[in-house]
This record gives C-alpha cells, structure tokens and sequence, in this order.
C-alpha cells in the first residue's frame, strides 16, 4: 500500500540555520505530495505541494521538489525563523481508487532556538 | 471565510462512555474527512464524505464507530463504546474540489482522551 517516511525528529537548530526535513513514498501511479504544517495549539495547515514529478512547490521560504526517480520530497529552508517551531508532516495524495485519502508520514518536530 | 471548525476541542471520558464529536466543514465545500493521530504517530484516514454519501470509509477502525454527515452539511464522528485506544487527535478536513488538484483545509482538532 501507500506510504510516507519522514525522517525521525527532533530537530533542533538555531535561528538563521539551514533546515532539511527528508520525506520518501512508496505508491503506485503518480501521487501528488504535500507538506502540511501544525503550529502549537493550531491546526494542520497546507504548506506547500507538487502535483507531477520535477515540480518544484514552495511558499513562506520553504521548498520541495518531487524527485521521481528517488521518491522523494525534502522539505528545505535556507534561513529559519523561531516562528517556524512546528511540526511538519509529509502526506501524498495517490487519486485514483484511493479516492481522495491523503497518507500521511509521522510528523516531524521542529524547534528553532534564537 | 470561515475555516473548518471541530467542538469540542478536548474530551475527556471513561471506558465505556460515548463520545460525539463534531466538524463543521468550509461553506460549500461537498467533500469531508475524518482522520485520526494516536500517539504521536502519523496521521491516518478515517473515512471520507461527499456530501452526504460515504465514498470511502475503508480507515474506520471497527464498528464502535459511527459518523453521519446528514444533509450533507455538518458531520458527527460517534465512538461507542470508547476504549483506552481511541485516545489520541481527531482531525477533520475539507475540500470543494476532488481530484488531483485538491487541496484539504484542516480543522484545528479534538484531543480526545480515554481513561
């Protein structure tokens, strides 16, 4: 079946540092791959996505390209920010008989010291 | 425009009891999903509404759950009786579009918890 592995967190960087969160699927046909983010006390929230493979989706500084031939969607900031302590999940959506179900990788927690 | 809304926000209950919760999608927007974190583990699908028919309800963990969405509007996800393994954030999300460029608005959670 479908499935999301995200790198084991906690990650723990200082202000300004470069930040990876790896992510790699196993699906069938051409799923398109999300990164959601959870604030504290808020709720998931789109971050960005990419619908087809050597897309690159990216929004508030953060990047990721769908990399076919790996399976995979790292997550990248260049510069991070305290405001980016969060958690980060990697989901992918596989359409078809999976109708619209995203599955989600488990989340990855992120705290940027000043 | 008003988000995807979830009451209550936190549950606590006992073995045995019966709890409601409750999701109220964006305006407009025919497809619904629950989903379910326990444990601090990935996220997982419960199952997913359009308008009022169930189109996929293949994550649902067993019979002690049961979630309507009549009317197509708002959706209640009922456990009876609930277990120490239900425990956990209860997600609901959802969409106007379905298909490759669907997008899921999340609603902010219930933390539920079986003692």
């Amino acid at each position: 079946g479908d499935s999301v592995t995200q790198m084991e967190g906690p990650v723990t960087l200082s202000e300004e540092a470069f930040l990876t969160i790896n992510c790699t699927y196993t699906a069938t046909g051409y799923p398109s791959l999300f990164w959601y983010v959870q604030y504290p006390g808020e709720g998931l929230q789109l971050l960005l996505k990419a619908t087809k493979a050597d897309d690159k989706g990216s929004n508030k500084g953060f990047e990721a390209t769908y990399r076919k031939e790996t399976t995979s969607f790292h997550l990248e900031k260049g510069s991070v920010q305290v405001s980016d302590s969060a958690v980060y999940f990697c989901a992918l959506h596989a359409g078809g008989t999976s109708y619209g179900k995203l599955t989600f990788g488990q989340g990855t927690i992120l705290t940027v010291h000043p | 425009e008003a988000g995807v809304t979830q009451f209550p926000s936190h549950s606590v209950i006992e073995k045995g009891q019966t709890v409601t919760l409750r999701c109220d999608p964006i305006s407009g927007h025919d497809n619904l999903y629950w989903y379910r974190r326990v444990m601090g583990k990935e996220i997982k699908f419960l199952l997913h509404f359009v308008k009022e028919s169930k189109q996929d309800e293949s994550g649902m963990p067993n019979n002690r759950f049961l979630a309507e969405r009549t009317g197509g509007t708002y959706s209640t996800l009922k456990v009876q009786p609930a277990e120490l393994e239900d425990s956990g954030v209860y997600f609901c999300a959802s969409s106007q579009v379905w298909g490759t460029q669907e997008t899921q608005y999340f609603g902010p959670g219930t933390r539920l918890l079986v003692l």
